[in-house]
């Protein structure tokens, strides 16, 4: 069975400053899909960005990267110029893809975040 | 185009009652998951649904819990003689096929006292 591990459970930032939060997985597929989400204290589930494993380039949107290493099955998330709204519970998230079977979502149990002004 | 909805967002119900959470798909989409996600915890996978049928439900406790998702209307889980051990924000998910890009509803916070 797949597993996410999150090692960091809290985390915090200055404004304006870099952060990096970790994300292990194991799994025996080779092709997959993974996610960084966002939580905010509304609860809601916000897709931050994702990355195929078969793309060796890292993904990237506006000020969020990921450090993707299949090998280690590391899935890292770079959060640059961080700002106060970026305060939130993250969760990474693993999917398998293809295969027939259900292609359910596969949780860590998330990075509390909390930005310091 | 508006996204998933579920209702109620909050629901109270004591112990030994019956809960009912509606999951409303965004247009177009006939793929439905539930996930559950205890206090201090990530989302786990419930089950998944496609219109008139379950296609997986690993993740759903062997007693008390069902889902269904009928041709007409949302899907709807089900939990009978609640626990307090139930209770937990239910997250639904809908996608537009199999493999698609899951979209998530604001979630349903079951408080059973």
């Amino acid at each position: 069975a797949q597993t996410v591990t999150q090692s960091q459970p809290e985390m915090s930032v200055q404004e304006a400053e870099t952060v990096t939060l970790s994300c292990t997985y194991d799994t025996s597929e080779s092709d997959y899909y993974l996610f960084w989400y966002k939580q905010p204290p509304s609860r809601q589930m916000i897709l931050v960005i994702r990355q195929e494993a078969y793309k060796q380039q890292n993904a990237t949107e506006n000020r969020f990267s990921v450090n993707f290493q299949k090998a280690a099955k590391s899935f890292s998330l770079k959060i640059s110029d961080s700002q106060l709204g970026d305060a939130a519970m993250y969760f990474c998230a693993y999917r398998r893809r293809g295969g027939g079977g259900s292609e359910k979502l596969v949780f860590g149990k998330g990075t509390k975040l909390t930005v310091n002004p | 185009n508006a996204g998933v909805m579920q209702n109620p967002r909050h629901l109270v119900r004591r112990r030994g009652q019956e809960a009912r959470l509606r999951c409303s798909p965004m247009k177009g989409h006939s793929h439905v998951y539930w996930y559950r996600q205890l206090p201090e915890e990530g989302l786990k996978f419930m089950v998944y649904l496609q219109k008139e049928n379950i296609i997986d439900e690993s993740g759903m406790p062997k007693e008390r819990f069902s889902a269904e998702f009928p041709k007409e209307g949302p899907s709807i889980l089900r939990i009978q003689q609640v626990v307090r051990g139930d209770s937990a924000a239910y997250f639904c998910a809908s996608s537009p096929d199999r493999g698609g890009e899951q979209y998530f509803g604001p979630g349903t916070r079951l408080t059973v006292t």
